[in-house]
């Protein structure tokens, strides 16, 4: 079936290094969105992109969708400890309803 | 607005009891879902549906049920509880179908543990 796969699980940063994190879908996907979740949270949506080779930024946020449409990545610079949390990207499954779930990237500040 | 309102926020159930998750949004959207999301892991999709009197299996609809009789309110029904349905739940709604220009709102889930 289809999957959406997400490396690296956990990637743990010094605060003011960069993050990066890579989804990867088996098969086309018509678009492409990205959530994060705090600690204890809920999911909060970031951002949809919809056309191959898109690039949207968001202050210290970039991402990308993939000239394919299969694969997408998110890239925080200098991060802070306020983008501590899961970084989730999701696609919608083909003929339905439902969107499948990468299974996120959890971003940690060393202290 | 409200958003997506969830109840109860945590909840203990002893294996074989049941209960009822509730979820309401306000924002008039035909769309809506219910996760389940295991400690450290993704979303899994329990139940969706696309409009009131319409619901459908999502990835691991098994030991739940739901039904949705109104725009607003989204129910989801856990017979027989099992220590495999702890979890955190979330119910999420959206104008359009997976989002599509209209991303997904979600409550702020209910943290259930079955012992």
């Amino acid at each position: 079936g289809q999957q959406v796969m997400q490396i690296p699980q956990y990637q743990h940063v010094q605060e003011g290094e960069d993050f990066t994190t890579y989804c990867n879908s088996s098969t086309t996907l018509s678009n492409i969105q990205w959530y994060k979740q705090r600690p204890g949270g809920h999911p909060v949506f970031l951002i949809q992109l919809v056309k191959s080779g898109e690039v949207k930024k968001q202050k210290r946020l970039t991402f990308q969708f993939g000239e394919a449409k299969k694969n997408s990545s998110l890239h925080i610079t200098a991060t802070q400890t306020t983008d501590v949390g899961t970084y989730f990207c999701a696609g919608p499954v083909d003929s339905n309803y439902q969107l499948i779930w990468g299974a996120g990237t959890k971003l940690i500040i060393k202290p | 607005n409200a958003g997506v309102t969830q109840t109860p926020k945590f909840r203990i159930l002893k294996i074989g009891q049941s209960m009822t998750l509730q979820c309401a949004q306000d924002m008039n959207h035909n769309y809506m879902y219910w996760y389940r999301q295991d400690p450290g892991m993704g979303l899994k999709l329990i139940y969706y549906s696309v409009g009131a009197g319409i619901t459908d299996k999502g990835e691991v609809p098994n030991g739940y049920n739901v039904s949705r009789s109104t725009t607003e309110d989204f129910p989801l029904r856990l017979e027989l509880a099992a220590p495999s349905q702890t979890s955190v739940y979330f119910c999420a709604s959206s104008y359009s179908p997976t989002g599509l220009n209209s991303p997904l709102h979600f409550g702020n889930g209910t943290r259930l543990t079955v012992t």
